[in-house]
């Protein structure tokens, strides 16, 4: 299994502001995914993060408003921009697991709020 | 377009009975489906999961069936006990990362 760490936990921040959200691994990993979990909703797939290269987006979601970055194979970084309250959610990265197929680990989650 | 749909949102089961969660899909194309466990302010963990070539997989206290003519998969808990009250989701891929997720049916299981 794999060790997963988020920054924040939790977060209250302002519309128009911005946050970024730390995903951090015990080992290293190819692909890392990040969510997003509105309320009453279910996980939704935002974005996937490989090292080296640019994020690959979902429908619906869009860099400038999602940019992520993949600086090496145990860390990524998620930003939410210019927030309104419709960003409201839990954002989860997550991490394949070597070797399973399709078996994924999920971190603990950042729980944002945007007044 | 929901795809994966957990049409209970909530399940209230006696301990030591069987709790019985169900999933449906509308997508032929899914091959692998999975269970995954979620306790308050923690991110889902892995439970149990199922290739389409299969009809059932066993793990413990717990079993997937997956009816692929029906397109419907439920988890099977035997017997239940108070620490499996959490939310469930299933999910499902057509053999690539990207998962399709329910939107959860929370167990509470009553001691």
């Amino acid at each position: 299994s794999a060790v997963i760490s988020q920054k924040p936990s939790r977060d209250i921040c302002q519309r128009g502001t911005s946050l970024t959200i730390q995903c951090q691994v015990d080992s290293q990993v190819t692909m890392m995914f990040w969510y997003r979990q509105q309320p009453g909703q279910s996980l939704t797939l935002i974005a996937t993060a490989n090292q080296g290269s640019e994020a690959t987006y979902e429908s619906g979601f869009v860099i400038d408003k999602f940019p992520i970055s993949r600086p090496n194979l145990t860390f990524s970084t998620l930003t939410v921009s210019n927030m309104s309250p419709e960003d409201s959610s839990i954002y989860l990265c997550s991490v394949e697991k070597s070797g399973s197929y399709n078996e994924q680990f999920f971190g603990p989650g950042t729980r944002l709020t945007v007044l | 377009d929901q795809q994966v749909k957990q049409n209970s949102p909530s399940l209230s089961v006696q301990e030591g009975r069987i709790s019985i969660l169900n999933c449906d899909y509308t997508n032929s194309m899914f091959d692998y489906f999975l269970w995954y466990k979620k306790y308050p302010a923690e991110g889902p963990t892995f439970l149990i999961s199922i290739s389409s070539i299969k009809d059932k997989n066993e793990d413990g206290r717990f079993t997937v069936f997956l009816n692929k003519s029906a397109k419907h998969l439920s988890l099977h808990i035997v017997p239940s006990q108070p620490g499996d009250s959490a939310v469930y989701f299933c999910a499902a891929s057509s053999g690539t990362y990207k998962y399709i997720f329910g939107t959860g049916t929370r167990l509470k299981v009553l001691a």
